[in-house]
């Protein structure tokens, strides 16, 4: 079963827009990741946010982590076309695997 | 190049037959995975390889079969093609980073299976 669900499942916003991602997930983590995919490609990591961190920044990206409320959000600021893809959030819950859970992901649409 | 690379891209066959996916990577990274991705499913593990000649089951391994006898290398094989086989396969591997796994994934196979 997956450990992440994202919400919403899919989003459309003009250019310079934020755009915000929600993740939900069920058990304990190490840490949560999000990576993007864009259309026909291989998913490319963008952040990471460990257990113990509350907020992460990367550029325009802005990732939050509650694990009170085991979610996380990905905010992406001023919105350009070439974000257009799929968000995708990844939970490690175990320890020395390497393996990561993946939500079904949100689509992003950005329009010019 | 260094990186991640599947082979083929695209591959069309029968239902029963047997299909190897390849991949293989330049970094020399110990942890290595197979994902499907299907609409309404997002990824889903296979199998993955904790190094050389150790693999394990994911989530939905009936139907495959992987081995890894170098590091750099970890093909999946479809031993009797089926219909719900049909989907794309991404090839990953890890990296330790500071405060966790990140995985690089290969551009993936689309595999239709008729």
């Amino acid at each position: 079963s997956q450990q992440g669900e994202e919400d919403p499942q899919a989003l459309s916003i003009q250019e310079g827009e934020n755009a915000t991602m929600n993740c939900s997930y069920k058990t304990s983590i190490n840490n949560l990741q999000w990576y993007r995919q864009n259309s026909g490609r291989g998913l490319v990591h963008l952040i990471l946010i460990r257990s113990n961190e509350r907020e992460k920044h990367s550029g325009r990206l802005r990732v939050t982590l509650d694990t009170s409320k085991k979610s996380s959000s990905l905010l992406i600021t001023a919105s350009r076309a070439a974000d257009t893809a799929s968000y995708f959030c990844a939970t490690d819950a175990t320890s020395n695997t390497g393996k990561l859970i993946f939500g079904q992901g949100t689509t992003l649409q950005v329009k010019p | 190049d260094a990186g991640i690379t599947q082979s083929p891209r695209y591959k069309i066959t029968e239902t029963g037959r047997q299909v190897t996916l390849m991949c293989h990577q330049t970094w020399s990274h110990s942890y290595m995975f197979w994902y499907r991705q299907d609409l309404g499913h997002g990824l889903r593990l296979i199998y993955y390889s904790a190094a050389a000649d150790i693999t394990d089951k994911g989530e939905v391994p009936d139907g495959y079969v992987v081995s890894r006898s170098k590091t750099e290398n970890f093909p999946l094989t479809l031993e009797s093609a089926t219909r719900s086989q049909t989907s794309v396969y991404f090839c990953a591997s890890s990296e330790e980073l500071a405060g966790g796994p990140r995985q690089f994934f290969g551009p993936g196979t689309r595999l239709t299976v008729l």
